[in-house]
């Protein structure tokens, strides 16, 4: 069955270093991966978007990049910020993107 | 401003007792959808809908119905809810599709007892 996996421990990470979130998948075949950032008790803000032809997305401090071999999504905030904190998710949708399934999340902690 | 709003954001109820929940997004979106939010299982989507009169089951649509009569409004109908459908629902909408960029509502928390 399709599977799609966030680390579910919390990353805690120092202000101003580089935060590296991973997305994995399998028995899927995603056309595009979202990413979606999620503070507590409100709906998921949309941050990025990657299609299954690109590589790399960039937009201002986030970087995601996107490996269909590997079957494997990473996203990078550089410089992080305390108000970084948040849950951040993943989504994959199919062509003609109907349905998008998203991932458990992982809890991101930027310390000052 | 453009939003995505619900109703009631809050709710309790009891078992059996048929409750409708509001969705409505006021940037002419064509894409609307229903999702659940469960600790340890994710956001997993109920209904979808591409347009009027257009509606289609996500991944979890047992116990729920939805009705898309007018483009901005798509409700989220539980005839009979039953405790193990306690949970955080999020509607969200798109200009197209899954595929672009989803903006969520701010959540309704539905506990039946």
């Amino acid at each position: 069955s399709q599977k799609i996996e966030q680390n579910s421990e919390a990353l805690n990470i120092q202000e101003g270093k580089t935060a590296t979130l991973t997305c994995n998948y399998t028995n899927y075949s995603p056309a595009y991966l979202q990413w979606y950032r999620q503070d507590p008790g409100r709906g998921p803000v949309f941050l990025l978007l990657i299609r299954e032809n690109e590589k790399e997305k960039r937009k201002e401090r986030l970087k995601v990049t996107f490996d269909t071999t590997l079957k494997q999504s990473l996203f990078h905030i550089t410089a992080s910020q305390p108000a970084d904190s948040a849950t951040y998710l993943c989504a994959l949708g199919r062509n003609a993107g109907n349905m998008l399934t998203f991932g458990g999340g992982t809890r991101l902690m930027v310390k000052p | 401003e453009a939003q995505v709003t619900q109703n009631p954001r809050y709710l309790i109820t009891v078992t059996g007792k048929k409750l409708t929940v509001t969705c409505s997004q006021n940037m002419n979106h064509e894409y609307m959808s229903w999702y659940r939010q469960d600790p340890g299982l994710g956001l997993r989507q109920i209904y979808y809908s591409m347009n009027v009169e257009v509606t289609d089951k996500g991944d979890v649509p047992e116990g729920y119905k939805v009705s898309r009569k007018e483009k901005r409004n798509f409700p989220l109908i539980l005839e009979s809810p039953s405790p193990n459908q306690t949970s955080l629902y999020f509607c969200a909408s798109s200009h197209r599709d899954g595929a672009y960029e989803q903006y969520f509502g701010p959540g309704t928390r539905l506990t039946v007892t």
